[in-house]
C-alpha cells in the first residue's frame, strides 16, 4: 500500500529565510510524486510533480523539490519565502497502471513572520 | 480557461439526511476524482469515474455513491449522514493519460449536527 510522511506538522519561517518541507513516500515502485499548497477556505494547487527523468523538478511560485530514490524522499525548498508562502502544503503520491488515487500526507503548515 | 468548479460552497445537514455535492471538470478533462478532507487532515480518495463509470474506490461505505455525466460532470451522494461525515469534499479533474496530474476544485463544505 502506498504511503506519505509528512514528519513536520508545523513549521515558521522568517519572510526572506530557505524553506524546506520532509516528505517520505512508501510504494512498491517508482511513484508519481507531487506537491500540493492549500491556502485556508480554499482547494489545492498543484506546485509541482515528479514523474520520471531529473530528479530535481522546478515547480510554480519558485519552489523546487528533489526525488532520492535512496531515501524514499521528496522534499520541497523555496531559497527565499514571502509572507504570502504561508499555507498548508501537502506531498501527494500517486500510483501508476491502473491505481489512480493520490494518497496525501497529513500536512505541514506554514507560518511566515515578518 | 475554467477551472473545476463545485457546488454548493457550504452545506448543512442533519443526521440521517441524504446530500449531493456537484462537480464540473476543469475544461477538456475527462476524468473525475473525489476526496473527503476531515479537518487538521490530509485528503482521502473516495472513488474516481471515467466514461461513467466507478474506475477505483477508495475505504468507504457504500453509503458513499457518486456518477459522472457524458459532459463529464459528477455528482457524489451520501446517504444516512454521520456525524464522522463532516469534512470538506474536494472534487479534482485530470485526462486519461497525462499521469494522474489531478486539478482541484475549492471544494464543498459539509456539516452534518
Amino acid at each position: 500500500a502506498q504511503s506519505v510522511t509528512q514528519p513536520d506538522i508545523h513549521i515558521t519561517v522568517s519572510e526572506g529565510a530557505s524553506l524546506e518541507l520532509r516528505c517520505n513516500y512508501s510504494y512498491g515502485a517508482t511513484p508519481y510524486l507531487f506537491w500540493y499548497v492549500q491556502s485556508p477556505g480554499q482547494g489545492l494547487q498543484l506546485l509541482l510533480k515528479y514523474f520520471s527523468g531529473d530528479t530535481l523538478v522546478q515547480g510554480i511560485k519558485g519552489f523546487e523539490a528533489e526525488f532520492k530514490r535512496s531515501q524514499s524522499s521528496f522534499n520541497l525548498r523555496k531559497p527565499s519565502v514571502h509572507w504570502s508562502d504561508a499555507a498548508e502544503y501537502f506531498c501527494a503520491v500517486g500510483g501508476r497502471s491502473n491505481d489512480y488515487k493520490l494518497s496525501f500526507g497529513a500536512g505541514t503548515t506554514v507560518t511566515v513572520r515578518a | 480557461d475554467a477551472g473545476v468548479t463545485q457546488s454548493p460552497t457550504h452545506l448543512i445537514k442533519t443526521r440521517g439526511q441524504q446530500v449531493t455535492l456537484r462537480c464540473s471538470p476543469k475544461s477538456g478533462h475527462d476524468t473525475v476524482s473525489w476526496y473527503q478532507q476531515a479537518l487538521g487532515q490530509g485528503p482521502q480518495f473516495i472513488f474516481q469515474y471515467y466514461e461513467e463509470e466507478e474506475r477505483q474506490r477508495g475505504n468507504f461505505p457504500d453509503r458513499f455513491s457518486g456518477h459522472q455525466f457524458p459532459n463529464y460532470s459528477s455528482e457524489l451522494n451520501v446517504n444516512a449522514l454521520l456525524l464522522g461525515d463532516s469534512a470538506l469534499y474536494l472534487c479534482a479533474s485530470s485526462l486519461k493519460g497525462t499521469g494522474y496530474e489531478q486539478y482541484f476544485g475549492p471544494g464543498t463544505r459539509l456539516t452534518v449536527t
